[in-house]
C-alpha cells in the first residue's frame, strides 16, 4: 500500500525566507510524485508534478520540488515566499500507469507574514 | 468551461438519512474520484472509479456508496452506517493520455454538516 508523510504540519514565515516543505513516500514501484495547493476559498489545484526524467521539477509561482529516489523524498521548495503563497499544500502520489488511486500526505498550512 | 460541478456547495443532514452528493464533470475525463478532507488529516479516498459501470474502494470506503452509470456522473451516497460524516467532500477527475494525464482536477467541493 502507497502512503505519503508530510512532516510540517504549520509553517509560519515572513516574507523574502526561503521555503522547503519535506514529503516521503512509501511504494515498492514506479511512482508519479506531485504537489497540489488551496488557497484560502479556492479550488485545490497542481502545483508541480513529477512522472520521469529530470528529478528537479519547477512548477508555478516559483516553486520547484526534487525527487531523491534513494530517500523516497519529494521536498518543495521556494527561495523567496510571498504573501500570496499563504495556502495550504499537499504532497501526493500515485503508481505509474493508468488510473490509479492518488494518495495524498495531511497537508502543510504555510502561513506568509508580511 | 471545462470543469467539475459538485452539488449541493451545502448540506444538512439528520442522524440516520442518506444523502447523495452530485458530481459531474464535462472534461470528457475517463476517471473520478471522491476525496473526504477534515483538518488535519489531509484528502483520504473513499472511491474512485477508472471506466463507467467499475469502481473501487479507497481507504475509507465504509458507509459510503458510488455509481458510475454515465462517463460524466459519479455521485457519493453518505449512509447512515458512517459512524462520522461530517466533513468536506471533494470531487475529482483524470483523464487523457498527454499533458494533463494523471494530473486530478477537482471541484469546489460539498460541506455535509450532520444534525
Amino acid at each position: 500500500a502507497q502512503s505519503v508523510s508530510q512532516h510540517n504540519h504549520h509553517v509560519i514565515l515572513s516574507e523574502a525566507a526561503s521555503l522547503e516543505l519535506g514529503c516521503n513516500y512509501s511504494y515498492g514501484g514506479t511512482v508519479n510524485l506531485f504537489w497540489y495547493v488551496q488557497y484560502p476559498g479556492q479550488h485545490l489545484q497542481l502545483l508541480l508534478k513529477y512522472f520521469s526524467g529530470d528529478p528537479l521539477v519547477k512548477g508555478i509561482k516559483g516553486f520547484e520540488a526534487e525527487f531523491i529516489k534513494s530517500k523516497f523524498s519529494f521536498n518543495l521548495r521556494k527561495p523567496s515566499v510571498q504573501w500570496s503563497d499563504t495556502a495550504e499544500y499537499f504532497c501526493a502520489v500515485n503508481a505509474h500507469g493508468g488510473y490509479q488511486k492518488v494518495t495524498f500526505g495531511t497537508g502543510t498550512k504555510l502561513q506568509v507574514i508580511p | 468551461d471545462g470543469g467539475i460541478t459538485q452539488s449541493p456547495k451545502y448540506l444538512f443532514r439528520k442522524e440516520g438519512q442518506n444523502v447523495t452528493l452530485s458530481c459531474e464533470q464535462n472534461l470528457n475525463h475517463d476517471a473520478m474520484y471522491w476525496y473526504r478532507q477534515d483538518p488535519g488529516q489531509g484528502l483520504r479516498l473513499i472511491y474512485y472509479s477508472q471506466i463507467v459501470n467499475d469502481f473501487q474502494k479507497g481507504d475509507i470506503a465504509e458507509g459510503y456508496s458510488v455509481s458510475r452509470e454515465k462517463k460524466e456522473s459519479f455521485p457519493l451516497t453518505v449512509t447512515s452506517a458512517q459512524k462520522n460524516p461530517t466533513a468536506f467532500y471533494l470531487c475529482a477527475s483524470m483523464g487523457g493520455m498527454f499533458s494533463g494525464a494523471n494530473v486530478l482536477t477537482f471541484g469546489a467541493g460539498s460541506r455535509l454538516t450532520v444534525l
